[in-house]
Parts: structure tokens; C-alpha cells; sequence
């Protein structure tokens, strides 16, 4: 079946740099992407979303970028912090009329902040 | 404002045994989305419930049922445990209503431990 997945199960970036997690996706009928950042023994915290009607949308330090032609999605951290390190999961959903979306998530990407 | 909660937060079982597991959903929130997230792994989405019903369900047996009250709380119910039924359970609540976004925020989970 289509699926989400991630190109790196891990990433480590030095405090201050940027990160880049990267995140592929199959169903090209999707059109609402979201990332969330899990710590230890906690459930999955919302960072940001995108719709297909966009290619790039910003938060605070973050910025999520979408390539339908290639079917990518994108997540940059700016200034990465000690707090960042987590995991980070991507996560599809199709329109669906009448009620809320089916999310389908990749395994994750694994993000540690070195000092 | 209170965000997701469930309880219980952790539950060990036996093989056979049944379970069932509560969340209340944020504030303004009316819809609950159950997903199994397994060691290591991305979350799974199990069902959804809208207005006291289901409305879409992933790939998991009856074994797993749920319910949702008047109030918007929700209960996931699985019977015959198996080991493999052994995972973080997560509750995720949106907003659909007239003009929802639908964006899924999560609560901490239920960590359910089967032997």
C-alpha cells in the first residue's frame, strides 16, 4: 500500500545549526501534510502543517517545504536547540468530506542536538 | 485550557484479557482519532469517532472497538489480548465541525503492556 517514509532514520547537527529532515511520500492524492516532534515517553507534539495548494509555509524556527512534483516533504529547523532533539515524524492525510483525516505516518526520523 | 487526556497512563494485562482505555479530547474539540504506535515505529491510525460514531477504520481487527459519549470523550475497547497488542495508544483530537481544519493534536498516551 502508499505510505509515508523517511530517507534518514537519524540526524545529528551541532547546537546552532540548521537541521533538514527529509520525508517522501507515495499517495499522490494526499494534500495535507503535518510534521510532529515526539520526545521520550511523551505522544506526538503538532510543529506544522501545509496543504497541497502550497509550496513552502513558516513557523517560529521552522519551515516546512512541498515539492508535489517529486513527492517531498520538507522540515528546516533554524538555530537548532538542545530542546529539538526528539523524533520527528511526518505524517499524509487525503481530504476526506464529513470528517476529520486519516493520518498516515512515516517511522521517523531520529534528531539528536550535539553541545 | 486543558489539552488531550487519557488515562490510564500505563496498564499491564495478560494474554486474553480485555482493556479499555479513556481519553477526553481538548477543549472545542469533536472528534477522536485512536492510533497504536509500537516501539520504534510511526503511529498507526486504529478508527475514528464523529458524532457517537465511527467513521473510518484502518486495518485492526473487531478485536478493537471504541465508543463516544455526548460529552466527546472517547473509550477504546480491545478484547482477546494479544503480545503483539503491546504498544503506546494514543488519542488524537480535532475540530471538523462547519469549518474545522482538522489539525490532530495528541495526548500522552496509554503505554499497554501485554504478557
Amino acid at each position: 500500500g502508499e505510505s509515508v517514509g523517511l530517507h534518514l532514520p537519524t540526524l545529528s547537527v551541532q547546537e546552532g545549526d540548521n537541521s533538514i529532515i527529509n520525508c517522501a511520500y507515495s499517495n499522490s492524492a494526499s494534500d495535507y501534510f503535518i510534521w510532529y516532534k515526539q520526545e521520550s515517553g511523551k505522544g506526538p507534539q503538532f510543529i506544522i502543517d501545509i496543504r497541497s495548494n502550497m509550496d513552502k509555509r513558516q513557523g517560529q524556527r521552522v519551515t516546512v517545504l512541498l515539492n508535489k512534483t517529486v513527492k517531498h516533504l520538507s522540515l528546516q529547523i533554524a538555530a537548532t536547540q538542545p530542546g529539538d532533539s526528539a523524533v520527528y515524524f511526518c505524517a499524509e492525510a487525503k481530504a476526506n468530506s464529513g470528517s476529520a483525516r486519516q493520518l498516515t505516518f512515516g517511522s521517523g526520523t531520529q534528531l539528536t542536538v550535539l553541545p | 485550557d486543558a489539552g488531550v487526556t487519557q488515562s490510564p497512563t500505563h496498564l499491564i494485562k495478560t494474554r486474553g484479557q480485555q482493556v479499555t482505555l479513556r481519553c477526553s479530547p481538548k477543549s472545542g474539540h469533536d472528534t477522536v482519532s485512536w492510533y497504536q504506535q509500537a516501539l520504534g515505529q510511526g503511529p498507526q491510525f486504529i478508527f475514528q469517532y464523529y458524532e457517537e460514531e465511527e467513521r473510518q477504520r484502518g486495518n485492526f481487527p473487531d478485536r478493537f472497538s471504541g465508543h463516544q459519549y455526548p460529552n466527546y470523550s472517547s473509550e477504546l475497547n480491545v478484547n482477546a489480548l494479544l503480545l503483539g497488542d503491546s504498544a503506546l495508544y494514543l488519542c488524537a483530537s480535532s475540530f471538523v465541525g462547519r469549518a474545522g481544519t482538522d489539525t490532530q493534536y495528541f495526548g500522552p498516551g496509554t503505554r499497554l503492556t501485554v504478557l
